[in-house]
């Protein structure tokens, strides 16, 4: 298994607080994404990052910020939650550049009500 | 950007059957398309990639398939087992990133 650990891997919140979700690889892998993962979805982009400080917006980015201030981290944050961030989360990495598989952490669990 | 249509949402078989997703992509500069298994409440998992100078990968019961021209990729899975009931993505690059299909539920029929 690819060296990827999410945390945590459960969290029930409430609308309005702030909420941040940790991925952390032992790849050294460039390469850093978050995804959500909603039925009828399938996985959509909400932040890749492609090195330290390197961070750029996917496809679901509004109401998520991130952050990596080492090539091990990269912070997903829901600045104030709302009920449609209900959603499994998912960190991937990528090795290098160009036609590389990404391989992804074991998912987070968030619940907002 | 790359728009990704998979196809169908569903799928049933019998054991020992096969089954085949297909997907069609958007983007002609588009060069490595992989597939990913997904258990319940598991992660995506990779199972098997092509590279687009090739039209054909087998990895013992599964198989993908590339027509460029056409702009679509299919997965291929023979004699199927309970232990291939899963939801199935495909995904096509843009740029440094994937773009993933919506998922086929496979359900096996024992």
């Amino acid at each position: 298994d690819a060296g990827i650990t999410q945390s945590p891997r459960h969290k029930v919140t409430e609308t309005g607080t702030p909420v941040t979700l940790r991925c952390h690889q032992t790849e050294n892998h460039r390469y850093m994404y978050w995804y959500r993962q909603d039925p009828g979805h399938g996985l959509r982009l909400i932040h890749y990052s492609y090195g330290v400080k390197d961070t750029d917006k996917g496809e679901v980015s509004d109401g998520y910020s991130v952050s990596r201030s080492k090539t091990e981290d990269f912070l997903l944050t829901l600045e104030s939650a709302t009920s449609s961030q209900t959603s499994v989360y998912f960190c991937a990495i990528k090795s290098g550049t160009g036609s590389q598989p990404q391989h992804f952490g074991d998912g987070t669990r968030l619940s907002i009500l | 950007g790359e728009n990704v249509e998979q196809h169908p949402s569903t799928l049933s078989v019998q054991e020992g059957d096969s089954a085949v997703i297909k997907c069609t992509y958007s983007d002609s500069a588009s060069n490595y398309f992989p597939w990913y298994k997904q258990e319940l409440g598991k992660r995506p998992q990779l199972i098997i990639d092509i590279r687009s100078n090739v039209g054909e990968k087998k990895d013992q019961r599964i198989a993908v398939t590339l027509n460029k021209t056409a702009k679509h990729f299919s997965l291929h899975i023979t004699e199927t087992q309970p232990e291939d009931s899963a939801v199935y993505f495909c995904a096509a690059p843009s740029n440094e990133k994937l773009t993933f299909g919506t998922g086929t539920r496979l359900t096996i029929i024992p």
